[in-house]
């Protein structure tokens, strides 16, 4: 199994330009999650999606836009790319337990520099 | 918005010491608790998870819950130059489906 798998693993865009970063799980889980790392920021929460066909905003969201395209792909979109959004990008995924349990597993993320 | 707090660091230990890693949270209904390790340039591993108040071992690593004090910790035994990385603590925001994690712990294990 692969687990969490990301494209890119890197990228540079020109300000104003889009791309998409796709993220594709093989572990059958019904979570996924988008999240931005910065340096003495720690993890932020993009988007997540609690199950195919839904998708929620995070801590910051302004700036993206998510698809949840089936139960395995989960992709993060900058449609106009700023400085700001400089950062690296993390895909995770989980089975929330009967329980309420959330153990995520994340993908190698995308470094991404806009100019 | 529950918060996660945790010391920057480096913590500095020698090789085969105890190392110690905290993590206090603001909110005193959490209920779950989880420590990541990430390397430099690589994404965070989940290496324990926590539910309730004690102790819970696995190999090396012994994490401890105190629900009363609103703190997590995770005690590395026989630490190793391996273990050197920054350690995130993360509890589960009320209707379990985020995360919220710490800025993390950087550990050197001096050899």
């Amino acid at each position: 199994n692969a687990g969490v798998t990301q494209t890119p693993k890197f990228q540079v865009l020109k300000t104003g330009q889009s791309m998409t970063l796709q993220c594709a799980q093989d572990m059958n889980h019904n979570s996924m999650y988008w999240y931005r790392q910065d340096p003495g920021m720690g993890l932020r929460l993009i988007y997540y999606s609690a199950s195919e066909g839904t998708t929620d905003k995070g801590e910051v969201p302004n700036g993206y836009n998510v698809s949840r395209l089936n139960k395995r792909e989960f992709s993060l979109r900058l449609e106009s790319a700023a400085p700001s959004q400089t950062s690296v990008y993390f895909c995770a995924s989980s089975e929330v337990s009967a329980g309420g349990r959330n153990e995520q597993f994340f993908g190698p993320g995308t470094r991404l520099t806009v100019l | 918005q529950k918060e996660v707090e945790q010391n920057s660091g480096p913590l500095s230990v020698p090789e085969g010491a105890i190392a110690s890693l905290n993590c206090t949270y603001s909110d005193r209904v959490s209920q779950s608790f989880f420590w990541y390790r990430q390397y430099s340039g690589k994404s965070p591993e989940l290496i324990m998870s926590i539910y309730s108040n004690g102790d819970k071992e696995d190999g090396r690593f012994t994490a401890q819950l105190n629900k009363a004090s609103q703190y997590v910790s995770l005690l590395i035994r026989d630490s190793q130059p391996s273990d050197s990385a920054t350690y995130l603590c993360a509890t589960q925001d009320t209707g379990f489906q985020k995360l919220v994690f710490g800025t993390g712990t950087r550990l050197l294990v001096s050899p």
